[in-house]
């Protein structure tokens, strides 16, 4: 079965600092997507890539970047944390053109921005 | 921003009975409809996708669309506590890769 790895699941920063969130899939899919996971604003997409090196902004990609050097791997990177980013952020890939088109997730970070 | 829209509940029916859980969304070039599951501290897992008008079954879920309406909506028969949760309706764009999602269904199935 297909394994999306996030590597942290419970993380705590500072305001300002530089943050890392690494996902790593195990089944060679092209797809690769950051939502954030907010209550009562369900699902939100920050970035997304549908292969290698190439990236695509969501619809709340501020103060977020990502990065996709392998096609197992894409980080998302907080350039300086905010209090306003403590969310849990969700990574999924997916392979393209497949017939059922399914998401796999990862488990989840929560991140808290202190 | 095109949008998923979803009633937030709490929708509670009792076991055995039927759910109905629906979905609006505003994309009018969407072609590809989905609902995920999402159990409280765990990630959204797919459990329907629908392409084409009408009804499509799995077991005892059955997923509706009609893309005139612009409505897609997913029902659980004979409802079990294990299928409370929170249902995503999730919306393939039409311009490309991502999905939107709503903002979720929460299903209580009390015994």
């Amino acid at each position: 079965d297909v394994k999306v790895t996030q590597s942290s699941r419970y993380l705590v920063k500072r305001t300002g600092e530089k943050v890392f969130l690494e996902c790593v899939q195990d089944m060679d899919h092209e797809n690769m997507f950051w939502y954030r996971q907010d209550p009562g604003l369900g699902l939100r997409l920050i970035y997304f890539s549908y292969d290698v090196k190439m990236k695509e902004k969501g619809d709340i990609p501020e103060g977020y970047s990502v990065s996709r050097e392998k096609k197992e791997r894409f980080s998302l990177i907080l350039e300086s944390a905010s209090t306003n980013q403590t969310s849990m952020y969700l990574c999924a890939s997916r392979r393209q053109g497949a017939t059922n088109e399914k998401l796999f997730f990862g488990s989840g970070t929560q991140l808290s921005v202190l | 921003q095109k949008e998923v829209e979803q009633n937030s509940g709490p929708l509670s029916v009792p076991e055995g009975a039927i759910a109905s859980l629906n979905c609006t969304y505003s994309d009018r070039g969407s072609q590809s409809f989905f609902w995920y599951r999402q159990y409280s501290g765990k990630s959204p897992e797919l459990i329907m996708s629908i392409y084409s008008n009408g009804d499509k079954e799995d077991g005892r879920f059955t997923a509706q669309l009609n893309k005139a309406s612009q409505y897609v909506s997913l029902l659980i028969r004979d409802s079990q506590p294990s299928d409370s949760a929170t249902y995503l309706c999730a919306v393939r764009r039409a311009s490309g890769y991502a999905l939107n999602f709503g903002k979720g269904t929460s299903l209580l199935v009390t015994p």
